[in-house]
C-alpha cells in the first residue's frame, strides 16, 4: 500500500462536468505534485506546491485547477474537460528542497479519468 | 538538454538472468538519478537511487551504475524474476529545477517463468 491515498481510483466525465481528484499523505512531507500520465508513457508534470503555495504551473490549461487546502491535502479541479484529457492523474509528496539536494518523491496509485 | 534518452523500449528476460536498463542524459547539471518501477494499475515506486559523488549502488538485487563521464546511469536486476515484470523509468534532476524530474521513456520488463 502506497503512502499517498487517491481519490477516486476511477472517474469517468462529460465534457460539462465539474469533479475533484482527491490526494492526501501523512508523511509530514511539505512538497505535493500533480502530474499527468497517458498509457505507455513517462508521467508529465502539472503542478508543484511548496509549503501550500504553489511554486510551479507548467503552462496547465485553465480547466485544471490545483488547490493545496493543507499540509496534507492535494485536490485537482476539474471543468470542461476535452476527450484528450482522459489519463492517470498522479499525485506524489516529497520533502522540501532546502538547497541540499533533490528529494525522493513518493507517488499515490493514480485517478484513471475518462471523458466522454 | 533536459531530455534522458532510455533504451532499450521493451526487453524479454528469463528469470534468473540480469535485466540491463540504461539512459543517457546530456545536462551535466543533473545531480540526482531515481530510477522508478511502475506495475499496471499503480502508481511509479521508487526504487533507487543515486547521486553522481558515487558511481555504483546496489540495494537487494537492483544496482545502478553510474559513469560521470560518459553521462549514463543503469539499472542492474540481477537473479531476475517474474514479479520483477513492470515499466521501469530513470529520471534526473538538478538541484535547482524545483524538483522538477525528467524522466525517460520507459523500459517495459518481462522476466518469463
Amino acid at each position: 500500500d502506497t503512502e499517498v491515498t487517491q481519490t477516486p481510483k476511477h472517474l469517468v466525465m462529460g465534457m460539462t462536468n465539474k469533479k475533484s481528484l482527491k490526494c492526501e499523505q501523512h508523511m509530514g512531507h511539505r512538497a505535493m505534485y500533480w502530474y499527468k500520465q497517458k498509457a505507455k508513457k513517462p508521467p508529465e508534470l502539472m503542478f508543484v506546491y511548496s509549503y501550500e503555495k504553489l511554486s510551479i504551473n507548467e503552462s496547465v490549461p485553465s480547466r485544471f485547477s490545483p488547490e493545496c487546502p493543507n499540509s496534507s491535502l492535494l485536490n485537482l479541479h476539474l471543468h470542461a474537460l476535452q476527450p484528450e484529457d482522459s489519463a492517470l492523474y498522479l499525485c506524489a509528496s516529497s520533502p522540501v528542497n532546502l538547497g541540499m539536494g533533490n528529494q525522493p518523491q513518493h507517488f499515490g496509485d493514480g485517478t484513471r479519468l475518462s471523458i466522454l | 538538454q533536459q531530455q534522458v534518452k532510455q533504451s532499450p523500449q521493451s526487453l524479454i528476460v528469463q528469470k534468473g538472468g540480469i535485466s540491463i536498463i540504461n539512459c543517457a542524459y546530456e545536462n551535466t547539471a543533473f545531480d540526482y538519478f531515481p530510477w522508478y518501477q511502475q506495475f499496471p494499475g499503480k502508481g511509479p515506486a521508487l526504487l533507487i537511487a543515486i547521486r553522481p559523488d558515487v558511481s555504483e549502488k546496489k540495494e537487494g538485487r537492483f544496482t545502478i551504475s553510474f559513469n560521470k563521464s560518459a553521462k549514463q546511469f543503469s539499472l542492474h536486476i540481477m537473479d531476475s524474476q517474474p514479479g520483477d515484470s513492470a515499466t521501469y523509468f530513470c529520471a534526473a534532476s538538478t538541484a535547482t529545477s524545483g524538483s522538477r524530474l525528467t524522466f525517460g521513456e520507459g523500459t517495459q520488463l518481462t522476466v518469463n517463468p
